[in-house]
């Protein structure tokens, strides 16, 4: 059983689209995150999320939009999608609180997102 | 601001032997925690190992260790018996500890284990 799992994997769209990446976790984490992977393969936090609050909020552009309808699940929305935007976008999840576990990140597999 | 540096872009090594790879990081805080991350061609982020740095001791996980000098800012990671598939981009990474879970990497070393 996936523990954190994204869909699509792979996604192929035209400039100007909007496209949403969903992510889901099924460990009974309190906290997930979108990180974004660029062609470098630079790895960068975007959002994170606690119990459906948002926590972090990088310096990202407003048309992208994380979504967290419970704490199991934080979709990712990207509207007018652009050249630039083509990355691999990992979701990941981690427990709360102090602890040892408390700051140890699961991700899942990465999706990849190619604008045309 | 912390940043993370990992001063080699590719290594090899040969199956079997020990290869190292090195990474410094920047910080000015004195409750931190220190990751490697392991990524094959398959994507998937993996943890290796991971060190909290107000412990000492230096982690180990199997095959992996690492080598953790706090006051030089230090934290290579020394994989031992090399195996193909350890074949791979390894990521360092920092996080504070109180960040809530915001990791800061570094860019990558591509390592290749061959025959």
């Amino acid at each position: 059983d996936t523990a954190v799992s994204q869909t699509p994997k792979y996604l192929v769209t035209q400039m100007g689209n909007d496209k949403s990446i969903k992510c889901e976790q099924n460990l009974g984490h309190d906290t997930m995150y979108w990180y974004k992977q660029d062609s470098k393969k630079f790895l960068k936090i975007m959002f994170s999320y606690n119990n459906k609050e948002l926590i972090i909020n990088e310096t990202v552009p407003n048309r992208f939009s994380p979504k967290s309808p419970d704490k199991a699940h934080l979709n990712l929305h990207i509207n007018s999608l652009e050249l630039g935007d083509s990355a691999v976008y990992f979701c990941a999840s981690s427990p709360r609180g102090a602890g040892t576990g408390a700051n140890v990140l699961t991700f899942g597999a990465g999706s990849r997102l190619t604008v045309l | 601001a912390q940043t993370v540096t990992q001063s080699q872009p590719e290594m090899s090594v040969q199956e079997a032997e020990t290869v190292t790879l090195s990474c410094t990081y920047d910080t000015s805080e004195s409750n931190y925690y220190l990751f490697w991350y392991k990524q094959p061609p398959s994507r998937q982020m993996i943890l290796v190992i991971r060190q909290e740095a107000y412990k000492q001791q230096n982690a180990t996980e199997n095959r992996f260790s690492v080598n953790f000098q706090k006051a030089a800012k230090s934290f290579s990671l020394k994989i031992s018996d090399s195996q193909l598939g350890d074949t791979a981009m390894y990521f360092c990474a920092f996080m504070s500890g109180g960040s809530q879970g915001n990791l800061i990497f570094g860019k990558g070393t591509k390592l290749s284990v061959k025959p």
